[in-house]
């Protein structure tokens, strides 16, 4: 079975681009995550997904971030406009749900300049 | 709201001593999951292991860990580190919103021979 596929693996934006980043969850799972890690701040969570339908969104990413899940194969997270300190690793998980054990991808490896 | 402490950002290690990360926790849930993830390097995190059984010791991969709900504690254990232990650790708990998981700050386990 194929695992969480993220693409691309790296980016590299200017400030104030639009950026798309995509993930495809392990088949069959139902739960759907998107993290950005740093060293400072570790792993936070972006937003959550259900089934399809949104659970969590990251409070204090609401302003430039937005997820979608457009059917249950595909996920994008846009960040619309980047900025340097949105320099991260950007990760996509998926599970079966109730606290089954969560998948992560390769991860996307953004730098804003 | 939930939350996980990780107290020790950096451990190092001398291989073959013992290995302890402490993990503590905060949820008004009664019946929490936690979980260790371990991240190498260039690599995502993966599931080390997990528990949600009171007082019941957990153990993959020589790693054991045991949830203890009257010490809010999941504290990680190894008998004698090995250089590829080297990696990230995190902690997450789970419980309270469906499949969303809060993580710790993570620990950088450092293995030196």
């Amino acid at each position: 079975d194929a695992g969480v596929t993220q693409t691309p693996r790296h980016e590299v934006a200017e400030k104030g681009q639009t950026i798309i980043l995509k993930c495809e969850p392990v088949s069959g799972h139902n739960d759907l995550f998107w993290y950005r890690q740093t060293k400072i701040q570790g792993l936070e969570l972006l937003s959550y997904f259900r089934s399809k339908s949104l659970m969590e969104d990251g409070g204090a990413f609401k302003d430039r971030f937005k997820a979608e899940m457009l059917n249950s194969s595909f996920s994008t997270l846009k960040i619309q406009p980047t900025e340097p300190k949105d320099s991260a690793v950007y990760l996509c998980a998926s599970s079966l749900g109730d606290l089954d054990t969560q998948y992560f991808g390769p991860g996307t490896r953004l730098l804003v300049l | 709201g939930d939350s996980v402490t990780q107290t020790e950002g950096l451990v190092t290690l001398t291989e073959g001593l013992p290995v302890m990360l402490n993990c503590t926790y905060q949820t008004i849930y009664s019946n929490p999951f936690l979980f260790w993830y371990v991240q190498h390097l260039n690599e995502s995190p993966r599931l080390l292991l997990k528990s949600f059984t009171d007082n019941k010791r957990t153990e993959h991969q020589g790693f054991h860990a045991t949830l203890h709900k009257s010490s809010s504690s999941f504290h990680l254990q190894k008998s004698s580190a090995q250089l590829s232990d080297s990696a990230l650790y995190y902690c997450a708990l789970g419980g309270s919103a469906l499949g969303r998981l809060h993580f710790g700050a993570g620990t950088q386990l450092i293995v030196i021979p």
